[in-house]
């Protein structure tokens, strides 16, 4: 079971810092959590994954909790080109698919 | 460095014809993945192929599909006798191997049947 919990949609203050949570309380040690983002029918974009340790890069950071029950993802400044459906993905090394919920459709406002 | 490429980018056939859909890795990228997302659901895995292989086909629907990615080409997504229910975008991902590097995806193709 690659289950993962997320709100169905956020909204967020353009310029402000959006969170978006997720919950994945079985996961296990091997696996990763990974976070994509589809803007409107494009084809996913790769954000950001981690295994255990916090993770920055230049669109965003990952904060997983110690007992990797659950993660956020911090968009520190978001526009109003964030605005998409953002998923949290928990896969094992070498499985290859990708399971996709339903995701977070986050919203962001002027 | 181009990103993954696929092509066409829309396709429309008529039922019971045959579609065809292709898809160019990154640069380098050993690795390749389909993705099937019909109106108004969420992206399902189809299949996993390395070069000449077919590492995990679990989410290919039992009839008229297949895939392959030959030594040199791209990969192909085959539909054959199509029907109204297959009309979804089907996204193709590469990664440059397994393990926990990300995939990367494209734009996608937009299949219709008449």
């Amino acid at each position: 079971d690659a289950k993962t919990t997320q709100p169905p949609s956020m909204d967020c203050a353009e310029g402000r810092a959006a969170n978006l949570p997720c919950n994945h309380s079985t996961i296990s040690g091997n696996e990763y959590v990974y976070w994509y983002r589809q803007i409107h029918s494009q084809g996913p974009q790769y954000i950001i994954h981690g295994l255990k340790n916090n993770e920055t890069n230049e669109m965003a950071s990952l904060i997983i909790t110690e007992d990797r029950k659950s993660s956020t993802l911090i968009l520190p400044h978001a526009t109003l080109r964030d605005t998409a459906v953002y998923y949290c993905i928990r896969t094992g090394v070498n499985t290859g698919k990708l399971i996709f919920g339903q995701g977070t459709t986050l919203q962001v406002k002027p | 460095n181009a990103g993954v490429m696929q092509n066409p980018r829309h396709l429309v056939r008529r039922r019971g014809q045959e579609a065809r859909l292709r898809c160019s890795p990154m640069k380098g990228h050993s690795h390749v993945y389909w993705y099937r997302q019909l109106p108004e659901e969420g992206l399902k895995f189809m299949v996993y192929l390395q070069k000449e292989n077919i590492i995990d086909e679990s989410g290919m629907p039992k009839e008229r599909f297949s895939a392959e990615f030959p030594k040199e080409g791209p990969s192909i997504l085959r539909i054959q006798q199509v029907v109204r229910g297959d009309s979804a975008a089907y996204f193709c991902a590469s990664s440059p191997t397994g393990g926990h590097q990300p995939q990367h995806f494209g734009d996608g193709t937009r299949l219709s049947i008449l």
